[in-house]
């Protein structure tokens, strides 16, 4: 079983500050998707990474694929309060287009 | 447009009792998923349906889940003989069949509760 491992496990900030959230793998993945899920609803796409050493960015977002494949990062500058919710990263293993492995995600909570 | 439903929201049954979850996927995506999301932990994959290939499996946790899907539209995941360990909101998923990866658009859920 290839395993993603997110940090932090919470992180609870005031509006206005800058956060880095972490996905490791010991196991590359052909591609890696962010997502965040907010209570009661289901995860929603952010974006996905696929080329190693990509970065993409989406307004105050930034993503990056590690070089080897195996890791990411998601970087929010300047946190709002409709920032908060769980973001997790899912990874395809080689050979798989379908099959998203997920980490059990990051709940970040961005205070006013 | 719409996308995609599931029902019913939220559902309590009495442990040894039998539960239906129904998934509506958007219309077009040939792919349909069902996860599991436990409190604390992330989705866990339990089956996938792609157009009329034998659909994937591997992921449901015991002979006791079942799952359909009639052509490219509605799922059921079935739940027979409920557990307490069965308590978790069940996610559904349908995505285009588009290299190089499948983007997938998630449901609410259905959150069960088993007592």
């Amino acid at each position: 079983t290839q395993l993603l491992e997110q940090s932090p496990q919470f992180l609870s900030i005031q509006e206005g500050e800058n956060l880095t959230v972490y996905c490791n793998s010991s196991s590359v993945f052909s591609s890696l998707q962010w997502y965040r899920q907010e209570p009661g609803e289901g995860p929603v796409l952010l974006v996905t990474v696929v080329t190693g050493g990509e970065v993409k960015k989406l307004k105050r977002l930034t993503f990056q694929f590690g070089d080897a494949r195996k890791d990411s990062s998601l970087h929010i500058t300047a946190a709002q309060p409709g920032d908060t919710g769980l973001y997790l990263c899912a990874g395809v293993p080689g050979g798989s287009n379908y099959k998203l492995t997920f980490g059990k995600g990051t709940l970040l909570t961005v205070n006013p | 447009g719409a996308g995609v439903s599931q029902s019913p929201s939220n559902k309590v049954t009495e442990k040894g009792k039998d539960v239906e979850l129904r998934c509506d996927p958007i219309s077009g995506h040939t792919a349909l998923y069902w996860y599991r999301q436990r409190l604390g932990q992330g989705l866990e994959f339990l089956i996938y349906f792609q157009g009329n290939s034998a659909p994937d499996k591997s992921g449901l946790p015991s002979d006791r889940f079942s799952a359909e899907r009639t052509g490219e539209s509605v799922s059921t995941l079935t739940i027979q003989r409920t557990q307490q360990e069965d308590s978790a909101v069940y996610l559904c998923a349908s995505s285009l069949q588009l290299r190089p990866i499948y983007e997938q658009y998630f449901g609410p859920g259905t959150r069960l509760t088993v007592t």
